[in-house]
């Protein structure tokens, strides 16, 4: 089955303390990206990456981190979670392309509250 | 930068219509997405313009229109399931990102 999976789905955790939140996709797809959810904001891109070995900064990527070492794998990293950081992370993935318009699969979400 | 605009909430009645509206300012556009989301849980695509005009796909349809950076999604013959908050999304040429509006909840009451 085509999915992109994420883990943990829930995590609480406290300040200070290093988390990664792994994503993986089966789809082949050269494209990846993270986003936080919080209410009254809607989805806001942490960072994206175009393929292996290429990541960048999205709309709101400080105290974040991300590597994309293999095709199929983007973890997210937070090295220094703070409670601001609290919120519904979801990974996504397409096709890439730098012309190309295409559908973004998303994961199921992570839960994560830093206290 | 991108602004993306969308009302935040409305109600209607199981069997109903209902039009959600989106509006955008952006260069560089390359297509607009409509995805709906469950409380909790992923978003999942409902549809792409890219061209002026009316897709129709089943009980939902949506409308694009460049001239006006202006877009609606339309669910007909709703049903309890549509209760949802319905996202549009705009993509820009050059690096596939997509910038989301904040989601527009709909309930839907018998």
């Amino acid at each position: 089955e085509a999915q992109v999976t994420q883990n943990p789905r829930y995590l609480i955790t406290v300040t200070g303390k290093k988390l990664t939140v792994t994503c993986s996709q089966n789809m082949n797809h050269e494209y990846m990206s993270w986003y936080r959810q919080d209410p009254g904001l809607g989805l806001r891109q942490i960072y994206y990456s175009m393929n292996v070995e290429a990541t960048d900064k999205g709309d709101v990527p400080e105290g974040y981190k991300v590597s994309r070492k293999e095709k199929r794998n983007f973890p997210l990293i937070l090295e220094s979670p703070s409670p601001n950081q609290t919120s519904l992370y979801f990974c996504a993935s397409s096709l890439g392309g730098l012309a190309g318009a295409y559908e973004q699969y998303f994961g199921p979400g992570t839960r994560l509250t830093v206290t | 930068g991108q602004n993306i605009d969308q009302p935040t909430e409305m109600t209607a009645t199981e069997g109903a219509i209902v039009q959600i509206n989106c509006t955008y300012q952006t260069s560089g556009f390359n297509g607009l997405f409509w995805y709906q989301q469950h409380a909790g849980e992923a978003p999942t695509f409902l549809s792409y313009n890219v061209l002026d005009g009316l897709e129709e796909k089943g009980r939902f349809s949506s409308f694009l229109s460049r001239s006006k950076g202006y877009s609606y999604l339309l669910l007909k013959e709703l049903q309890m399931k549509d209760s949802a908050s319905y996202l549009c999304a705009v993509i820009r040429y050059g690096n596939n990102r997509l910038a989301f509006g904040k989601g527009n909840q709909v309930v839907v009451i018998p």
